[in-house]
């Protein structure tokens, strides 16, 4: 199994651009999240799934946007960066125990920079 | 709505000593509570997890955590700590329809 997957590692955006970080797993979970880590800071939730074509906004969802059209994938999209974007983006995803969300996997996480 | 907070932002302890870092939430039901640990330029792993059940839980690396409803907390100790225990420590809750919040994480720094 390769997990959860991110691509691209590393992005420069100039403002104004827009992107598409894209987040894969292979362990058939139902849940699946996006999150921000700006330094020093601890994660905040953008968006999250609890299955295909179910998506719900997190703590920060402005300014991206995302899609559950299979259980594999999970893509975040940006619209016009801004610098406040700039942040490393950690998708990641988990199955159910007990009729709730058990463990996160995390993907490696993309740095992207807006300049 | 749900919240996490971990009020040490820096613990540093020698190698050998204890730890105890500190988790406290805010939800109105049952919380599912984790702490994971990241190492520098990594993701996030689970060290351990409370969903129900005994409310000392036992994690990987010798890592343990107690749930106390009364307090809201849910804090993380280690009798002995090594050296490559040094990272950074988020505690999170989730609740029932899958929403997740971590703290701002606790950064331990491991004298020799």
């Amino acid at each position: 199994n390769a997990g959860v997957t991110q691509t691209p590692k590393f992005r420069i955006l100039k403002i104004g651009q827009s992107m598409t970080l894209q987040c894969a797993q292979d362990m058939n979970h139902n849940y699946m999240y996006w999150y921000r880590q700006d330094p020093g800071m601890g994660l905040k939730l953008i968006y999250y799934s609890v299955g295909a074509g179910i998506t719900d906004k997190g703590e920060v969802p402005n300014g991206y946007n995302v899609s559950r059209s299979t259980t594999e994938d999970f893509p975040l999209r940006l619209e016009l960066a801004a610098p406040s974007q700039t942040s490393v983006y950690f998708c990641a995803s988990s199955s159910a125990s007990e009729g709730a969300p058990d463990t996160q996997y995390f993907g490696p996480g993309t740095r992207l920079t807006v300049l | 709505a749900q919240s996490v907070t971990q009020p040490d932002i820096h613990i540093t302890v020698s190698e050998g000593a204890s730890l105890e870092l500190r988790c406290n939430y805010s939800y109105g039901a049952t919380p599912y509570l984790f702490w994971y640990v990241q190492s520098p330029g990594q993701g996030l792993q689970l060290l351990l997890k409370y969903f129900s059940g005994d409310t000392l839980v036992q994690g990987i690396k010798g890592f343990e955590a107690e749930f106390k409803r009364s307090q809201s907390s849910f804090n993380l100790r280690k009798p002995s700590v090594h050296w490559s225990d040094a990272a950074e420590y988020f505690c999170a809750v989730v609740n029932n329809a899958g929403k997740s919040t971590f703290g701002d994480g606790t950064t331990l720094t491991v004298k020799p």
